[in-house]
């Protein structure tokens, strides 16, 4: 069964710049949800996808933006890249309402570099 | 606000010993998560625990969770190098079920 694929899992940028991350859920899982991880600030949560809606969003500027398609693919865009959005982003794979007693998947996350 | 704490946030400790790492929380949560993760890598679930007392095990590891004390314990029996990661724990606020708030993390060191 395959797991939780994100790509790319390295990416350089250069601040001012935009940048799209991608994450395929696991078979049949319909909620995608992501995470920041930095030193810092630890694990935040940005937002959670279901069936193409944002059912939660979590205290990052507009800059930080997502969307979900009808395969349950999920993208999520940061515009106008700052230093500080250096940091690995997590996407975890859940079966959706009702469901989350099973938890969630995570995949390997890509490690963005703003420079 | 759900906020979640754990401690201590470093154990090194020698190989065969027992700890217990801390999970609090703030305010009510829908369930308890707990991950796992090695340096560089993802996330990996232990143990979800959803009902106040509820009790899990697997292998060397065991999570418990008491609601009324909105606290959650990992318990590591005789540790070996191999649980060696840092590992999280994290609720849901309630009604918001898809949103995950971690703790910040424990590192755990197991030393031969």
């Amino acid at each position: 069964k395959a797991g939780v694929t994100q790509t790319p899992r390295y990416l350089i940028k250069t601040r001012g710049q935009q940048v799209t991350l991608s994450c395929s859920p696991i078979s049949g899982h319909r909620s995608v949800s992501w995470y920041q991880q930095t030193p810092g600030q630890g694990l935040q949560f940005l937002f959670e996808y279901f069936s193409e809606t944002q059912r939660n969003k979590g205290n990052f500027p507009g800059r930080f933006s997502g969307r979900q398609f009808s395969n349950s693919r999920s993208e999520m865009n940061v515009s106008t890249l700052e230093l500080g959005d250096s940091a690995l982003y997590l996407c975890a794979s859940g079966k959706g309402p009702g469901s989350e007693n099973y938890g969630y998947t995570f995949g390997s996350g890509t490690r963005l570099t703003v420079v | 606000e759900l906020k979640v704490e754990q401690n201590p946030l470093f154990l090194s400790m020698q190989e065969g010993k027992n700890y217990t790492i801390y999970c609090n929380y703030s305010t009510t949560s829908d369930r308890l998560y707990w991950y796992r993760q090695d340096p560089g890598k993802s996330l990996e679930s232990l143990f979800v625990l959803l009902s106040n007392g509820a009790v899990k095990q697997e292998g060397r590891l065991m999570a418990s969770l008491d609601t009324k004390a909105r606290l959650s314990t990992l318990h590591i029996t005789a540790a070996v190098h191999d649980l060696s990661a840092t590992y999280f724990c994290a609720g849901s606020p309630t009604g918001n079920t898809g949103k995950l708030i971690f703790g910040q993390g424990t590192t755990l060191q197991v030393k031969p």
